[in-house]
Order: structure tokens, then sequence, then C-alpha cells
């Protein structure tokens, strides 16, 4: 099956700097790989997505890039704040809607 | 995106009892999911919920310890059986979006405590 591996575990920055979390994945199969947001005690939070037909995606603040032949995408979030302090999952999907999250990262924004 | 609501929202059980958990949608969805997210962990896949037939199951999950109904299209129950402490965990329902089936919403979660 699918195996999602997701970097760094923890990530700190200051208040305006930029953050990336990398993951990798090992089913080239793979065709939509989506990030979520998880704030403490809340539900995990659709952010962005990518399919696999498309390189990179941008929505203000934050843009996901994919490369397909490295199996590997990564999330990009420029001039973060502390609200965007959360763990955030990228995910892959194989197939129809099988969802095979990684470990997670913890992000950490100090003013 | 498809309004989920999941009933409780949380509870303490002592071991050895089992807990049936609902989640409720919105509109009709054809495939509903149940995910596992122990503490401090990632979210791992437990069944994949249709309506009509029998629920399907991913490695390491099996029937017996949780049993799901999916009576129809807006509706579906977990159970977490026999319960042991190991078994504290947040207990999440998803639905796939209506125009991009890919991707996923997720219900609030039920955060259940065994002592």
């Amino acid at each position: 099956g699918e195996n999602v591996e997701q970097h760094p575990s923890t990530l700190s920055v200051q208040e305006g700097d930029s953050a990336v979390i990398k993951c990798t994945y090992s089913d080239s199969a793979s065709n939509y790989f989506p990030w979520y947001k998880q704030e403490l005690g809340k539900r995990p939070q659709l952010i962005i997505d990518i399919r696999s037909n498309v390189g990179e995606k941008k929505d203000q603040r934050i843009a996901v890039t994919l490369n397909k032949t490295a199996k590997h995408f990564s999330l990009h979030i420029t001039e973060t704040q502390p609200e965007d302090s959360a763990v955030y999952f990228c995910a892959a999907v194989t197939g129809y809607s099988t969802l095979t999250f990684g470990k997670g990262t913890m992000l950490l924004v100090s003013p | 995106s498809a309004v989920i609501s999941q009933k409780p929202s949380r509870d303490i059980c002592q071991r050895g009892t089992s807990l049936t958990i609902q989640c409720q949608v919105d509109s009709q969805v054809t495939m509903m999911f149940w995910y596992r997210q122990q503490p401090g962990q990632s979210l791992t896949l437990i069944a994949t919920a249709n309506q009509g037939s029998e629920a399907t199951y991913e490695s390491g999950f099996v029937i017996d310890k949780f049993p799901i109904s999916r009576p129809n299209l807006t509706f579906s129950t977990l159970t977490v059986s026999n319960m042991s402490p190991e078994d504290s965990s947040i207990y999440l329902c998803s639905v796939p979006d209506m125009r991009r089936g890919e991707t996923q919403y997720f219900g609030p979660g039920t955060r259940l405590l065994v002592l």
C-alpha cells in the first residue's frame, strides 16, 4: 500500500518567515495530494490540494509543489502569522478517496 | 462542503464496555469513512462504509472490534467494542466532496477516553 513520509516533525519559525514542509510518497499511482491543518482540539481542515497533472498551485500565502518523478510534494507558507500555528498533515490518494496521511508537522510561529 | 456532525463529542468509558459513535451528514453521500487519531498521532483509516453493503476494513482493524452500520446515505455509526485503554483516541468520520470525490471533509470527532 501507499506510504507517506513527512518532514520535519516540528518546525519553529519567527512571524513573517517562510515555512516549508516536505512529503514523499511511495505509490506512483497516487494522483491527488491534499494538505490538512489541524488546530488543537479541532478537526483537520483542508487548506490546499494538488492533482498529479499539476506541478504547482498557489492560494494567497500558501502554495504546494509536486514532483511526480521524485514522488515528493511540499507545502510552502509565506509571511507566517501566529494563527498559522497548528499541526499540518500531508496525504496521498490512490484510487478513489483512499487517503494515506503523513505523520504530521507541528508548526510553531512565534510573534 | 457538507455539514458533518458527530455524537457524542466526547466520552469517558470503562474498559470492557462498548461505545457507538454516530455520524450525520446534511447531504447524501455514497461513501463515509471512519478514522482513528491516537493521542499526538496522525489519522489512520479504520474502514469505508458504503450504504447497503458490508464495510471495508483496513489492515489491522476487524469487524468484531469496530462494527459499522450504514443504514442510509446520510448516516453511519461506528461501535468500539470491548474497549481497553489503548482505544483512547479521537474517532472521526469523513465524507467525500460531492463534486470532487477525492477530497474529504471531516466531522468534528469524538474524543474517547477509556479507563
